[in-house]
């Protein structure tokens, strides 16, 4: 079965930091997807990054960036230059070709000014 | 439309009564998904379509739980009988597809439908 796992429930960042928010996932797959979506208080689930899992360059999207260790099963997010409009919920997410997202448990993110 | 639509954006039932939910994919979108979210249960998948069939709905919770695809396009969730359980926020999907064997590619979400069942 495959799974996703945030082990941060919730972390904060002072404005302008960088903070990094953790994933790990176990399959038997060798060709998926991973992806970050934010969803801040509107409810509305928005893609942040993805990364194809054949690709060896880490993907970047302007402030956020992924360090994905294939072998290791692990997909973190780096936000740098936090902004207030970051604060939200972020979900990490697995797809491998049968159309289910698998999302793990979800970071709260909280930035402060 | 430039993005995934639902309507209605919350719904008060009370149980026992039927409740449809509809999601309006990106236009050119062949896939569509249902997803549920919850307090206690985070975000589940309940079913997807390829175009007008559904190979997977391995995610509906129960035999009061369907949901049709009309015209490779829009999509209805309906809930008999609702119970208060039922009660969360209710996610739609639509993504461009992609070849057999491979991931299908970036799914874009719509607000949501916030069911209350009282």
């Amino acid at each position: 079965a495959q799974t996703v796992t945030q082990s941060q429930p919730e972390m904060s960042v002072q404005e302008a930091e960088t903070v990094t928010l953790s994933c790990t996932y176990d399959t038997s797959e060798n060709n998926y997807y991973l992806f970050w979506y934010k969803q801040p208080p509107s409810r509305q689930m928005i893609l942040v990054i993805r990364q194809e899992a054949y690709k060896q360059q880490n993907a970047t999207e302007n402030r956020f960036s992924v360090n994905f260790q294939k072998a290791a099963k692990s997909f973190s997010l780096k936000i740098s230059d936090s902004q207030l409009g970051d604060t939200a919920m972020y979900f990490c997410a697995f797809e491998w070709g049968t159309g289910k997202l698998i999302f793990g448990q979800g970071t709260t993110l909280q930035v402060k000014p | 439309g430039a993005g995934v639509s639902q309507s209605p954006s919350n719904k008060v039932t009370e149980k026992g009564k039927d409740v449809e939910l509809r999601c309006d994919p990106i236009s050119g979108h062949t896939a569509l998904y249902w997803y549920r979210q919850s307090l206690g249960q985070g975000l589940e998948f309940l079913i997807y379509f390829q175009g007008n069939s559904a190979p997977d709905k391995s995610g509906l919770p129960s035999d009061r739980f369907s949901a049709e695809r009309t015209g490779g396009s829009v999509s209805t969730l309906t809930i008999q009988r609702t119970q208060q359980e039922d009660s969360a926020v209710y996610l739609c999907a639509s993504s461009s597809g992609a070849p057999s064997g491979g991931p299908l590619g970036t799914q874009y979400f719509g607000p949501g439908t916030r069911l209350t069942v009282l």
